[in-house]
């Protein structure tokens, strides 16, 4: 079946400091790509829809100066935390969409960041 | 708007014991539903999901979800519990087939005991 991978699987890194998140799909191409993020103890909340080859749609509430998104090709989804602060630490989860012609979402193994 | 209730954030059954996992929805257009299983450290597995048709679907795993429009309810069962059941589960709704943009329930922690 479809995989998606996302990497890294988990990553520490210092406030301040920017951090990048990928997400593939490995065995076909996802013109839409979608990124949400997990508290502990809480459900999943969409941050922003990737589209490739133009800008990502974000949610009410999502900072986009923050949680850059880049979809550069059709396998290739990125999501980078810039200026990280320790409340951005969290699960970070992406899913592909592999239409057109098909009715089904993949998702990744997600990265679970921490911020120190 | 559309949103998702799951009642019981933690659920707890003996192997063999039948599994309910409640989910009630709110959705101002036909809802598309779905119910993923997530394992730690894991990314989200469908299970299963309604689009039209037949209101009783069957997913992996022998779950199965009933959609009851006049109840707005699409609750998760499983006749019978296993060990490797136990995970979190998350009911989901969304505006279209393919189940992007999704909105999530809370969750509900679903624990098997011998």
């Amino acid at each position: 079946g479809a995989v998606v991978s996302q990497h890294p699987s988990w990553v520490i890194c210092k406030s301040g400091t920017s951090v990048k998140i990928e997400c593939r799909s490995l065995d076909f191409q996802a013109t839409t790509m979608f990124w949400y993020r997990q508290f502990p103890k809480q459900s999943l909340m969409l941050m922003a829809t990737s589209n490739e080859g133009s800008k990502a749609t974000y949610e009410q509430g999502v900072e986009k100066d923050k949680f850059l998104i880049n979809h550069a090709s059709l396998t290739l989804s990125t999501l980078t935390v810039t200026s990280a602060h320790p409340e951005d630490s969290s699960f970070y989860i992406c899913s592909a969409d592999v239409s057109p012609g098909h009715s089904v979402v993949f998702f990744g193994q997600g990265t679970r960041l921490t911020v120190v | 708007a559309q949103s998702v209730t799951q009642l019981g954030s933690h659920v707890s059954v003996s192997e063999g014991a039948l599994v309910l996992l409640r989910c009630n929805y709110s959705s101002s257009v036909p809802p598309y539903l779905f119910w993923y299983v997530q394992y730690p450290n894991q990314g989200l597995q469908l299970l299963l999901k309604y689009t039209t048709g037949a209101t009783l679907v069957k997913g992996i795993n022998g779950f199965e979800a009933e959609f009851k429009k006049s109840e707005t309810s699409f609750h998760l069962t499983k006749p019978s519990a296993h060990m490797s059941d136990a995970a979190e589960y998350f009911c989901a709704v969304s505006e279209n087939q393919a189940g992007t943009a999704l909105i999530f329930g809370k969750g509900t922690t679903l624990s098997v005991s011998s």
